[in-house]
């Protein structure tokens, strides 16, 4: 089964650092790009980049470029979203995803992560 | 970018009657080269990820059900169900995926009347 798990949830203050998980499961995960998007309490999807596991290219959001990194460990499957110094605006929940074309960034994400929320309060 | 604009907000449709939601997007999402429309719509029901229903505009995910379709081509879109259900209750959400970034739509809530 083709599936994305994401690390657990997270609370955290103002100022830390963080790093979230996205491990994939039942296929390539070198041959296909795995996206992040955002949701905001109550709020709908952002896109905020994506990074190929095979070569590590990475595209980001212009909204986002800056405020966080995507990398991964293609030795363990694994994507990741970091921050390094967190703001109260970060608290919502983070989706991994994946595009179902292989090696095709420009398509719809057919497998999505369970979703990691974040909290940020003092 | 592209700006992608859903309508409406929100829509309430008794059980059994047609639901319909549009998207539009600011420049156009078809790739002449392919003809094809860089479109998908997606749902989210209360505490799950989004789930692809429709691809390429028009093309149905496997196993969703077919009272699911979408049309339209170039800058508009609508996404149909033609027999709402109960489990229906739902955001969607449309994306275009013709270029980086590529945006989703606000959502349309959609619920029983």
């Amino acid at each position: 089964e083709v599936q994305l798990v994401q690390s657990g949830a997270e609370v955290k203050k103002p100022g830390e650092s963080l790093k979230i998980s996205c491990k994939g499961s039942g296929y390539s995960f070198t041959s296909y790009w795995i996206g992040w998007v955002r949701q905001m309490p109550g709020k709908g999807l952002e896109w905020m980049g994506i990074i190929y596991p095979g070569d590590s290219d990475t595209r980001y959001s212009p909204s986002f470029q800056g405020q966080v990194t995507i990398s991964a460990d293609k030795s363990i499957s694994t994507a990741y979203l970091q921050w390094s110094s967190l703001k109260a605006s970060d608290t919502a929940m983070y989706y991994c995803a994946r595009p179902s074309g292989r090696g095709v960034m420009d398509d719809a994400f057919d497998i999505w992560g369970q979703g990691t929320m974040v909290t940020v309060s003092s | 970018d592209i700006v992608m604009t859903q309508s409406p907000d929100s829509l309430a449709v008794s059980l059994g009657e047609r639901a319909t939601i549009n998207c539009k997007s600011s420049q156009s999402v078809l790739y002449s080269s392919n003809n094809k429309n860089y479109l998908a719509w997606y749902q989210q029901k209360p505490g799950q990820p989004p789930k692809l229903l429709i691809y390429w505009a028009s093309t149905r995910e496997s196993g969703v059900p077919d009272r699911f379709s979408g049309s339209g081509s170039g800058t508009d879109f609508t996404l149909t169900i033609s027999s709402l259900q109960a489990e229906d209750v739902a955001v969607y959400y449309c994306q275009q995926y013709y270029s980086t970034p590529p945006d989703f739509g606000q959502g349309t809530r959609l619920e029983i009347k």
